[in-house]
């Protein structure tokens, strides 16, 4: 059968609250950073994108935040709902290619 | 509504038998690709097609092969599927240059 999963990174808020989801990446090469929310039994779900010149991008309720310098990137949702519940990808696309790599997910609870 | 179809969403094959994935889509999108999703992982980038342009990724085992016979159409074939190859198998499509993804609802493939 499948193999033991590894345990996913969890972070539970309160609905309401804000909810930052961290990520690291290691090609300094990438063109552009994705973040994907992906829902018990279905396929993943683009959120928003950054390009790799940019350290800051806002969409409806969620903000991205690239750190080149420490390779790292953030994912903001303001006012997180239930329905925000899910587990978020980061991912990224090299400036080759049409390319995309996944990162670990996070698992996001929201507390009623 | 223009998606993306996996069939069949749940597929049981036998250690060893051949068995053949399908995903179609309506989004006329060129370039397409298969991800293989385990238990509390990332998916895993396969293989993808841009147009008729098979693109490997290089830890890809040769037992993944895949065919893509018009724009709509792809299939994954795994030739001797081992216990290992239990997992979801995740089609996306994209347009050339576009960071959107658009992802089927997958096939959870059992091994027995």
């Amino acid at each position: 059968g499948e193999s033991v999963g590894l345990h996913l990174p969890t972070l539970s808020v309160q609905e309401g609250d804000n909810s930052i989801i961290n990520c690291a990446y290691s090609n300094s090469a990438s063109d552009y950073f994705i973040w994907y929310k992906q829902e018990s039994g279905k396929g993943p779900q683009f959120i928003i994108d950054i390009r790799s010149n940019m350290d800051k991008r806002q969409g409806q309720r969620v903000t991205v935040l690239l750190n080149k310098t420490v390779k790292h990137l953030s994912l903001q949702i303001a006012a997180t709902q239930p329905g925000d519940s899910a587990v978020y990808f980061c991912a990224e696309t090299p400036n080759t290619g049409n390319q995309f790599y996944f990162g670990t997910g996070t698992s996001l609870t929201v507390i009623p | 509504d223009a998606m993306v179809i996996q069939n069949p969403r749940y597929q049981v094959t036998q250690f060893g038998k051949p068995v053949t994935l399908s995903c179609s889509q309506t989004l006329n999108h060129n370039v397409m690709y298969w991800y293989q999703q385990k238990s509390s992982q990332a998916p895993k980038l396969l293989f993808h097609y841009y147009d008729k342009d098979f693109n490997n990724e290089a830890d890809t085992p040769d037992n993944f092969q895949s065919r893509r016979p018009n724009t709509s159409f792809c299939f994954l074939d795994i030739r001797s599927p081992g216990l290992g190859d239990a997992a979801m198998y995740l089609c996306a499509t994209s347009r050339d240059g576009g960071n959107e993804q658009y992802f089927g609802p997958g096939t959870r493939l059992t091994v027995t």
